[in-house]
């Protein structure tokens, strides 16, 4: 079955730049009905998407986002990563990726990652 | 974008009780919603896609539906181990959104 693995740094400082993978096993990251997404959760709140790419490498943000964001592809790793820039403390937030079921023309997310925890400070 | 308002934000039944958490898009989105449950410390479960098909292995006490541009999740006959907070999300159109969440206790 389909498992991801989110990895990266627990602690980042204000202004730098966050950066996580996530290793994705039982399956190929280069499946056409699939995008591989990063969603997060500041500590007690709800859920915020945060962008998705497709296995050609097109990705989607959030609009809130956008300016700050970079969704990436490895497929040699079968990984994809997530970058975002200028990080403050409303960054610090659960970060999980997960798989996008594409069904037309977006989906829903399932399997996920654990999650991991980044703080900003 | 399309806002997903979803109540109440929090509940406590009884077990066995029916619950029913809803949530209302701010426009029409077709059947493109999912719903999930997300235990304490751990990442959320796909319980339904599509308005109201149930993922394999859900409890069938789990049910949704689809009512112009209101969305509901149905628990029948609570458990304790339902105890949870549930989302639903947008898949219609980017950005994809989530509900704010219900939390569901046990009395």
């Amino acid at each position: 079955q389909l498992q991801l693995q989110e990895s990266g740094p627990g602690l980042v400082k204000p202004s730098e730049t966050l950066s996580l993978t996530c290793s994705v096993s039982g399956g190929s990251i280069t499946t056409r009905s699939f995008y591989w997404a990063w969603i997060r959760q500041p500590p007690g709140k709800g859920l915020e998407w945060i962008g998705s790419v497709f296995y050609t490498g097109t990705s989607y943000y959030n609009p809130s986002l956008k300016s700050r964001v970079t969704i990436s592809l490895d497929t040699s790793k079968n990984q994809f990563s997530l970058r975002l820039n200028s990080v403050t403390a409303a960054d610090t937030a659960v970060y999980y990726c997960a798989r996008e079921v594409i069904n037309n023309p977006r989906g829903w997310f399932d399997p996920w990652g654990q999650g991991t925890l980044v703080s900003v400070s | 974008d399309i806002q997903m308002t979803q109540s109440p934000s929090s509940l406590s039944a009884f077990p066995g009780d029916r619950v029913t958490i809803t949530c209302r898009a701010s426009q029409g989105i077709s059947v493109s919603v999912a719903w999930y449950q997300q235990k304490p410390g751990k990442a959320p479960k796909l319980l339904i896609n599509a308005a109201s098909t149930l993922q394999s292995g859900v409890p069938s006490r789990f049910s949704g539906r689809k009512s112009e541009t209101v969305f509901t999740l149905t628990i029948n006959s609570l458990q304790p181990e339902d105890v949870a907070t549930y989302y639903c999300q947008n898949y219609f159109s980017v950005p994809l959104t989530f509900g704010g969440g219900t939390r569901v206790d046990i009395k």
